[in-house]
């Protein structure tokens, strides 16, 4: 059964600064990985998804990487701004099945 | 704009009294599923559905019947809720699982409250 841990859960910086989140599940026979971000109360916004034959995906200030034989995935978020304050879910895929993390709750300081 | 649409944002229901959950796609995706959301528990896969006509449980389907009568729509429904189910819902899209897994789109949730 797949698990999915994220690391850490809540993580406060002062904007400007470039963060790590760090994703890590259990089960490698995965088809792809997407990285959400869910703003409190609303929907789960994509961000990026990574293919398994692929190690990273970059999209403006984000980039993610996988590493499937290790199982781990992190989130790269260059020169953090106030308005990347969210909750950021990792969630590996299979046959159409996401299995998410907990996520990690971000805050970013003016 | 490509997007998945939930129906209604927000609901407050006695115990066993039916109810329907709608969501809608307008990106022609073949694959759609339910999640619900729950503090401590994380997002959890209800029910999925690989095209019209074919729907299959997920890790919790108990207390919950979906249809797919279209490609464009896929209700939740609930027969006889419990307040169990008090939970924020998710109805998710993407354009298919074979043979390279796609991008998932999410609708904005439904916050039920059964009392």
């Amino acid at each position: 059964k797949q698990e999915v841990t994220q690391i850490p859960a809540a993580l406060s910086v002062p904007e400007g600064e470039n963060l790590v989140l760090n994703c890590s599940f259990t089960d490698s026979a995965i088809y792809n990985l997407q990285w959400f971000r869910q703003d409190p109360g609303k929907g789960l916004t994509s961000l990026l998804l990574i293919q398994s034959s692929q190690r990273e995906q970059t999209s403006g200030r984000l980039n993610a990487s996988l590493d499937k034989s290790s199982g781990r995935s992190t989130l790269y978020i260059a020169a953090s701004q106030p308005g990347d304050s969210a909750t950021y879910l990792c969630a590996p895929c299979r046959m159409g099945k996401l299995i998410f993390g907990q996520g990690t709750e971000l805050s970013v300081k003016p | 704009e490509a997007q998945v649409t939930q129906n209604p944002r927000y609901l407050i229901t006695v115990t066993g009294k039916k109810l329907t959950v709608t969501c809608s796609q307008n990106m022609n995706h073949e694959y759609m599923s339910w999640y619900r959301q729950d503090p401590g528990l994380g997002l959890r896969q209800i029910y999925y559905s690989m095209n019209v006509e074919v729907t299959d449980k997920g890790d919790v389907p108990e207390g919950y019947k979906v249809s797919r009568k279209e490609k464009r729509n896929f209700p939740l429904i609930l027969e006889s809720p419990s307040p169990n189910q008090t939970s924020l819902y998710f109805c998710a899209s993407s354009l298919s699982r074979f043979p390279v897994n796609t991008e998932a789109f999410f609708g904005q949730g439904t916050r039920l409250t059964v009392v």
